[in-house]
């Protein structure tokens, strides 16, 4: 079965500093990842998402993931924190079978931007 | 055009009661599915439907949680005889399966329901 890892529960980064967030997957077959945010109220919105291809993915409001495959990793990265970045992020790994895309999600990583 | 939405926001109840969450997926997804979040923890898959196909019930807990859904519209999660270990958010996403559930296909979240047994 597949799990996912995110080994930091809490971050804080000052604004303007660069942020990554750890991501650790355990699949058995090629892994489609998945960075999702949740901000206070609201549902997850998808940041970015990898299947195949270019390791290094781009996604929205300035973040960016890679694929690591010898680490089986997919940190997020992001080269200029704003202070509305501040929220929860979760890495997921998807396993599709049957029709399915059940997503796996780790356990979150709670991010506070100090001004 | 309109997100997946979820009613009730948040939901109170006793233990023994039974509950019933509703989700509305974005218009024209075929797949929707409900995760929990339990407080610190991930989100854990529950259920999974996709057009007229049986639903994939491999992720509900217990026999005390059910789930149906009216053609490809809204969703109804029903716990019965609710207990405190119950209490998470629930959350509900849709996707356009637009390859029969590709993997590719993005699941768009709605805002959760929070429920509390007390």
């Amino acid at each position: 079965a597949q799990s996912v890892t995110q080994p930091d529960i809490h971050i804080t980064v000052s604004e303007g500093a660069s942020l990554e967030l750890r991501c650790n997957y355990s699949y058995g077959a090629t892994p489609y990842l998945f960075w999702y945010v949740q901000s206070p109220g609201q549902g997850l919105q998808l940041l970015l998402k990898y299947f195949s291809g270019d390791t290094l993915v781009q996604g929205i409001k300035g973040f960016e993931a890679e694929f690591k495959r010898s680490q089986s990793s997919f940190n997020l990265r992001k080269p200029s924190v704003h202070w509305s970045d501040a929220a929860e992020y979760f890495c997921a790994v998807g396993a599709y079978k049957g029709g399915g895309n059940k997503l796996t999600f780790g356990t979150g990583t709670q991010l506070k931007v100090e001004l | 055009g309109a997100g997946v939405s979820q009613s009730p926001s948040n939901k109170v109840t006793e233990k023994g009661k039974d509950v019933e969450l509703r989700c509305d997926p974005i218009s024209g997804h075929t797949a929707l599915y409900w995760y929990r979040q339990r407080l610190g923890q991930g989100l854990e898959f529950l259920i999974y439907f996709q057009g007229n196909s049986a639903p994939d019930k491999s992720g509900l807990p217990s026999d005390r949680f059910s789930a149906e859904r009216t053609g490809e519209s809204v969703s109804t999660l029903t716990i019965q005889r609710t207990q405190q270990e119950d209490s998470a958010v629930y959350l509900c996403a849709s996707s356009l399966a637009s390859s029969g559930g590709a993997v590719t296909d993005t699941q768009y979240f709605g805002p959760g329901t929070r429920l509390t047994v007390l």
